[in-house]
């Protein structure tokens, strides 16, 4: 089990361009989610998908975020465009979501993002 | 899902147990208390979780205080490399509630050689 996979690991960009995070959840798991933590305000949900679907983006923090999952093994996490105050570490994890229970999250190593 | 209560930071010697205390008054009968934690630079791990028992695992052991208001994870020989943020959290289990948690500031735990 070679666990949830972000890349990039870092990604320096200027204001203004796109930014694309990938993600691969584990094998079997069908709840992807995407967090930034920042030191500010700790880790934050922007977005929750359960069989590649979708179903809380309330944490998005404007349009300028967006996220999709186009199948079970890969998601993507887009900012554009970037702003500095978008500068954050974000993690995606993944759990299994179903008959009644909820596995622990799993998380991966994230994508440390720094917009000048 | 009920808030906790953890103190900001805490030492504690190689070799020795780390007591990791967390308050949760408000916790309701069907809410589990779960444990993460993350080392720097890495994604939040997750380490044991229990309702009214006491756990174990190969990591940690969790105590529960049987009003529930409480726990403790217990590092029984911590080392260097269990230096990390803490986070306790607790959450219903059942479908859905992974997105509900809150995570809170987290205890940071230095274990000092």
């Amino acid at each position: 089990d070679a666990g949830v996979i972000q890349s990039p690991r870092h990604e320096v960009t200027e204001m203004g361009q796109e930014v694309t995070l990938r993600c691969k959840p584990i094998s079997g798991h069908n709840s992807l989610f995407w967090y930034r933590q920042t030191m500010m305000r700790g880790l934050e949900l922007l977005i929750y998908f359960n069989n590649n679907v979708p179903i809380d983006d309330s944490g998005m923090p404007e349009d300028r975020f967006s996220a999709k999952m186009p199948n079970a093994s890969f998601s993507t996490l887009k900012i554009q465009p970037s702003e500095p105050r978008d500068s954050a570490v974000y993690f995606c994890a993944s759990s299994f979501s179903g008959q009644g229970i909820n596995s622990p999250l799993h998380f991966g190593n994230g994508t440390r993002l720094t917009v000048t | 899902d009920a808030k906790t209560t953890q103190p900001t930071s805490m030492d504690c010697a190689e070799g020795r147990a780390a007591n990791l205390p967390c308050n949760h008054s408000t916790i309701s009968g069907n809410e589990y208390v779960y444990w993460y934690r993350q080392i720097h630079s890495q994604g939040p791990q997750y380490i044991i979780h229990g309702l009214k028992n006491n756990e174990t695992n190969e990591m940690a052991s969790l105590i529960i205080t049987e009003d529930r208001k409480s726990s403790t994870l217990i590092l029984p020989h911590a080392t260097l490399r269990d230096t990390a943020v803490y986070y306790c959290i607790v959450r219903r289990r059942n479908a859905g509630n992974n997105r509900k948690l809150i995570w809170g500031l987290g205890t940071s735990l230095a274990v000092n050689p």
